[in-house]
């Protein structure tokens, strides 16, 4: 079946540092990907998304590329804020085992602290 | 505006009570989503529904049922038989079927069952 897995938290960083949370994934056919991010109490927000192989998604200075060949989803971004402190979640769309539904299927979320 | 509502934003309950959580979407939407979130445990899909009328268990439906009678609405009820009710609930929807569509959420229902 489909899986996601992203690399677990706690992440600490200086406001400006540079942020890397990693994904890879398992799937049947060529899923689309996703990064949530989610606020303390709120629900889930889309950040960015790809749905083939080499596309780069970005929103807000984030950003990921879908690699095929390595079956991973990195999210960066290049000076982190204190507002960019949440939950991120990285999530893939693809068919459900022997149906024609397509789920998302999420990581296990990774929290970002940024500091001033 | 467009979006999706969930209510109450915090719920409260004896243990033994059915409890049932609202959602509802202004988006059009044909798929709406139910999940559970429990820390370090991401989210979990309970039910999903594709279409009115219709609905689908997810991988935790035990102890939990649905009902898509408008297209807008997919209420969810927490059942007596679910042993630990206790989790943040969080509802979704999506645009129609199809692999490169996101689910929009909505801003959750925290459940606190004693």
């Amino acid at each position: 079946g489909n899986s996601v897995t992203q690399m677990e938290g706690p992440v600490t960083l200086s406001e400006e540092a540079f942020l890397t949370i990693n994904c890879t994934y398992t799937a049947t056919g060529y899923p689309s990907l996703f990064w949530y991010v989610q606020y303390p109490g709120e629900g889930l927000q889309l950040l960015l998304k790809a749905t083939k192989a080499d596309d780069k998604g970005s929103n807000k200075g984030f950003e990921a590329t879908y690699r095929k060949e390595t079956t991973s989803f990195h999210l960066e971004k290049g000076s982190v804020q204190v507002s960019d402190s949440a939950v991120y979640f990285c999530a893939l769309s693809g068919r459900s085992s022997g149906g024609s539904n397509y789920k998302l299927t999420f990581g296990k979320g990774t929290l970002l602290t940024v500091n001033p | 505006d467009g979006g999706i509502t969930q209510s109450p934003k915090y719920l409260f309950r004896k243990e033994g009570q059915n409890v049932t959580l609202s959602c509802e979407q202004n988006l059009n939407h044909d798929a709406m989503y139910w999940y559970r979130q429990d820390p370090g445990q991401g989210l979990r899909l309970i039910y999903y529904s594709q279409i009115v009328n219709d609905f689908q268990k997810g991988d935790i439906a035990e102890g939990y049922s649905v009902s898509r009678e408008k297209k807008e609405s997919f209420p969810l009820t927490v059942t007596s038989a679910q042993k630990n009710p206790t989790a943040f609930y969080l509802c979704a929807s999506r645009p129609q079927s199809g692999i490169n569509y996101e689910q929009y959420f909505g801003p959750g229902t925290r459940l606190t069952v004693t």
